[in-house]
């Protein structure tokens, strides 16, 4: 049973536009959240994070909002650029965990 | 370089052989993790180090799998009499701290296993 879920395989964009990818989590232990980029033939690189305490967290173009109570979040890239195409891995993991679970990814295509 | 080094990157094995999949984590990374990443899927856990005790082995597929990492630095996941659904890219990860609670985990490029 997937405990993270990112239900949008892939996502096409304008570029300039705004990116909004999403996941879902089931388990409500979890209480650090993660999105991490993936280029092909090369492994995932962390991208922002965002502890259970806060609702936001903003990093340049990325924001991360976090909806406890509904096990929601979202990331946010705006504007979006032909460099953000690639695969956005959402995850998971808890002070009383010692591994990350990931989602299955959401492939976004920035279009020029 | 300064990063996770995997090797080797590809390797292709014909079905029943053994093979051995290196990592070099970050220099002074106390964490070392395996995942394993399926064509279209995200990484799924396999081990964890911290240091050189291996604290978690619950992803493992099967006894066929096995992971060491003697000195707290070099790893190797070791899969013997390889079967077909073993085809995947292996990721290793490296963190500085204890645990992944803070989930910031550093990886390597992946070893892609196809089986033959």
């Amino acid at each position: 049973d997937q405990q993270v879920k990112q239900n949008s395989p892939s996502l096409s964009v304008q570029e300039g536009r705004i990116s909004i990818l999403n996941c879902d989590y089931t388990n409500s232990m979890f209480d650090y959240f993660l999105w991490y980029k993936k280029y092909p033939a090369e492994g995932p690189t962390f991208l922002i994070s965002i502890s259970s305490i806060k609702d936001k967290n903003e990093d340049g173009r990325f924001t991360v909002f976090l909806n406890k109570s509904a096990k929601h979040l979202s990331l946010h890239i705006v504007p979006s650029q032909p460099g953000d195409s690639a695969v956005y891995f959402c995850a998971a993991s808890g002070t009383s965990y010692d591994k990350v679970i990931f989602g299955p990814g959401t492939s976004l295509s920035v279009i020029p | 370089g300064a990063g996770v080094s995997q090797s080797p990157r590809y390797k292709v094995a014909k079905r029943g052989q053994d093979v051995a999949l290196r990592c070099d984590p970050i220099s002074g990374h106390v964490s070392l993790f395996w995942y394993q990443q399926a064509l279209g899927q995200g990484p799924e856990f396999l081990t964890y180090f911290q240091n050189e005790a291996q604290l978690d082995k619950s992803g493992l597929p099967s006894d066929r799998f096995f992971a060491e990492r003697p000195e707290g630095s070099v790893s190797t996941l070791k899969i013997q009499r390889t079967q077909q659904e073993d085809s995947a890219v292996y990721l290793c990860a490296s963190s500085l701290q204890a645990g992944a609670h803070t989930g910031e985990l550093f990886f390597g490029e992946g070893s892609r296993l196809t089986v033959l």
